[in-house]
């Protein structure tokens, strides 16, 4: 069975300050996604990065960087330059190996609560 | 903006009652997922059509159905209503012809059953 922790319940960071938002999965499958989605509290839920077992190099997508320890099993989200908008929970997720015909559901961590300080 | 839309946004309703979440996925699309996201049990997996077929379930209680129709939109019937059923209602799709996969969310539809 696959698993996702997220052991920080709430983070604070100062305005323009980085964070890393930490997240452990577990899985016996060599092939699988990790992905990082941001709910604010307006609800929804939206999709910020992606990783894949496979990939050689950490994922970035503009002040979202993954850290990726495959040997530690950990894909931590690092955020740059945190913004005020950037106060929300932040929730890591796994996708199932992507066999073909296979379902590809994600299962998600517990979330972390992040607040931006002006 | 997602892409993907759901309807209601919200939705009050009483115990024993049914209702019918509705979700139009992404242009293009042919995967959707639902999800329950509650307070005790988090975000949970509950259902995922593929070009109207059924293709996997998670946590989908028996008083819970869903399906896909021909234009791919979908539904998600909730019946027997408990209290325990309060909670946002997400549905999400995906491409599913390789990549990454990710999937992408409507703004959610939170049921509040009293």
């Amino acid at each position: 069975a696959q698993k996702i922790t997220q052991t920080q319940p709430g983070m604070f960071v100062q305005e323009k300050e980085a964070v890393t938002l930490d997240c452990t999965y577990d899985t016996s499958d060599p092939s699988y996604g990790l992905f990082w989605y941001k709910q604010p509290s307006s609800g929804e839920m939206i999709f910020l990065i992606y990783q894949g077992s496979y990939d050689q190099q950490n994922a970035t997508e503009g002040r979202y960087s993954l850290n990726f320890q495959k040997a530690r099993k950990s894909a931590n989200l690092v955020i740059s330059a945190s913004q005020l908008g950037d106060s929300a929970m932040y929730f890591c997720a796994m996708r199932s190996p992507s066999q073909r015909g296979s379902a590809r559901q994600l299962t998600f961590g517990s979330g972390t609560q992040l607040t931006v300080l002006p | 903006d997602s892409g993907v839309t759901q309807t209601p946004k919200h939705l009050i309703t009483a115990t024993g009652q049914r209702v019918t979440l509705r979700c139009s996925p992404r242009s293009g699309d042919l995967s959707v997922y639902w999800y329950q996201q509650s307070l005790d049990q988090g975000l949970q997996f509950l259902i995922q059509y593929y070009n109207g077929e059924e293709r996997a379930k998670g946590n989908i209680l028996e008083r819970f159905s869903a399906q896909q129709f021909p234009d791919l939109h979908s539904e998600l019937n909730l019946s027997s209503l408990e209290l325990g059923d309060s909670a946002l209602y997400f549905c999400a799709s995906s491409v599913e012809a390789g990549g990454p996969g990710e999937q992408y969310f409507g703004p959610g539809t939170r049921l509040t059953v009293t």
